[in-house]
């Protein structure tokens, strides 16, 4: 069956540090993976997408995702956070059609 | 320009009862889809529509649950004989085109409760 995961419920990082969050995927194929961001009282934004081509993809607010096929992996990943980049994040991917199959989130927290 | 919007932003109601959600697409968008997420869960798909017609319903859970989009534009989510186990935050998103991989926007989502 195809899936997403994402092995953490919750991270937190000081603010100025280093974040990385790991999606795992379990498709037939190589799916279109997605990263969106979610706000409390806001809709889903979508950070980034990979197709094909290069496997590191620059995104919206500093973010970047690298795609390894090796791994079936696509995390996401910033320098540097931002207080403001406290939310929840969403790995997702789609096969050969238009439905999106969602992991179950990250929720990042920023301390001063 | 406007964004998907999903009106009411929230919704109480009590078991048994009717309720309908509506979701208005960012203009000239032909798809539209509803997701539903559940409490510590990822959005998960219900049905996506290509202008008028429910392309494909295959994720509504059961016969209870019904959308419509009659003028290709705005679409609303039905369900009879609302149950505790259907609360959820009930999504919206459009896109362009059904394209595959093309980005769909979503709305801030109706929180339904149901008592």
């Amino acid at each position: 069956a195809q899936s997403v995961t994402q092995p953490d419920i919750h991270i937190t990082v000081s603010e100025g540090a280093s974040l990385e969050l790991r999606c795992n995927y379990s498709y037939g194929a190589t799916p279109y993976l997605f990263w969106y961001v979610q706000s409390p009282g806001q809709g889903l934004q979508l950070l980034l997408k990979y197709f094909s081509g290069d496997t590191l993809v620059q995104g919206i607010k500093g973010f970047e995702a690298e795609f390894k096929r090796s791994q079936s992996s696509f995390n996401l990943r910033k320098p540097s956070v931002h207080w403001s980049d406290a939310a929840e994040y969403f790995c997702a991917a789609s096969g050969y059609d238009y439905k999106l199959s969602f992991g179950a989130g990250t929720t990042v927290t920023v301390r001063a | 320009g406007a964004g998907v919007s999903q009106t009411p932003s929230n919704k109480v109601t009590e078991k048994g009862k009717y309720v309908e959600l509506r979701c208005d697409p960012i203009s000239g968008h032909t798809a539209l889809y509803w997701y539903r997420q559940s409490l510590g869960q990822g959005p998960e798909f219900l049905i996506y529509f290509q202008g008028t017609g429910a392309a494909d319903d295959s994720g509504l859970p059961n016969d209870r649950f019904f959308a419509v989009r009659p003028e290709g534009s705005v679409s609303t989510l039905k369900i009879q004989r609302t149950e505790r186990g259907d609360s959820a935050v009930y999504l919206c998103a459009s896109s362009p085109s059904d394209r595959v991989g093309e980005t769909q926007y979503f709305g801030p989502g109706t929180r339904l409760l149901v008592l």
